[in-house]
C-alpha cells in the first residue's frame, strides 16, 4: 500500500460548486497532516494544517479521521483561482519530521 | 524576507557533466530538504539536513551529494549527470522538531540532462 494515496482526478467543477478531496495514509504513527496547493510549474505552497478536531479557513475545511487514517479537504463556493493541484501531506512516522507527499489531485474550476 | 531561494532556475546539462544547485533560506529554519518532482511520481525526498552539520539520505539519494554550508544554505551536487536526473528540483526548509513541521519551498530548478 502506498504511504499517501489520493484520487488523481482531474476534478472539473463549475464556479460556485463545492468539491471534496480525500486522502488515505498508511502509517498509523503519523502525527502531522497538511494540505498543500501547487499551481502549474510552481512550487508547492502550504494551504492549511489539519488538526484532529477539524479546522476551517474561509472556504476551506479540513478533517482528519485517525481511526480510518483518512484526511479530507472541502472547498466551498469554488473560484477560478482555486484551479490547482492539491497535495495531501503526512509526516513519515512517529517522531519523524520528514514529510511524505501524495501525488496530488488536480482541480479545474470552469467558468 | 525572500523565504527560500534557489539558483539556477533552469539548466541544461550533457550526460556526464556536473553541477551544483544552490538553496538559501532566511527564515532561520534549522531543517532543510531537497526534493525532485517527476510527472506521475510526486515529490520524492533526495536528502535532508535536520540541523546545521548533519545530512541524511532520503528516498532517492543515488547520484547526488549535499552540503549544509551553514544554517542558511544547503546545496545539491550532481557529480555525473544522467538523463534519469532530468527533473524539477525543489529545496524546502522547516523549523525542526519531531512530529513533522510545515515545509516552505523554493521556486524550483528545472534541469534537463541530454
Amino acid at each position: 500500500r502506498k504511504e499517501v494515496e489520493q484520487d488523481p482526478g482531474p476534478f472539473n467543477v463549475p464556479e460556485g460548486a463545492t468539491v471534496a478531496f480525500n486522502c488515505t495514509y498508511s502509517n498509523s504513527a503519523s502525527q502531522s497532516f497538511f494540505w498543500y496547493r501547487q499551481d502549474c510549474r510552481k512550487e508547492p505552497k502550504l494551504l492549511m494544517s489539519v488538526y484532529s478536531s477539524g479546522n476551517e479557513d474561509g472556504r476551506f475545511t479540513a478533517q482528519l479521521n485517525r481511526a480510518s487514517q483518512y484526511i479530507s479537504l472541502l472547498i466551498r463556493d469554488s473560484k477560478l483561482s482555486d484551479s490547482a493541484t492539491y497535495l495531501c501531506v503526512v509526516n513519515t512516522g512517529a517522531g519523524s519530521y520528514q514529510l511524505t507527499f501524495g501525488k496530488g489531485t488536480k482541480l479545474s474550476v470552469i467558468p | 524576507n525572500a523565504g527560500v531561494t534557489q539558483t539556477p532556475k533552469f539548466q541544461v546539462l550533457k550526460t556526464g557533466q556536473s553541477m551544483t544547485l544552490q538553496c538559501a533560506q532566511d527564515m532561520n529554519h534549522n531543517s532543510m530538504y531537497w526534493y525532485r518532482q517527476d510527472p506521475g511520481m510526486g515529490l520524492r525526498l533526495i536528502y535532508y539536513s535536520a540541523s546545521e552539520g548533519t545530512t541524511d539520505k532520503g528516498e532517492v539519494p543515488n547520484g547526488y551529494n549535499v552540503s549544509r554550508l551553514n544554517k542558511r544554505e544547503f546545496s545539491l551536487r550532481l557529480e555525473s549527470a544522467a538523463p534519469s536526473q532530468t527533473s524539477v528540483y525543489f529545496c524546502a526548509s522547516s523549523e525542526s522538531g519531531t512530529g513533522g513541521r510545515e515545509q516552505y519551498f523554493g521556486p524550483g530548478t528545472r534541469l534537463t540532462v541530454t
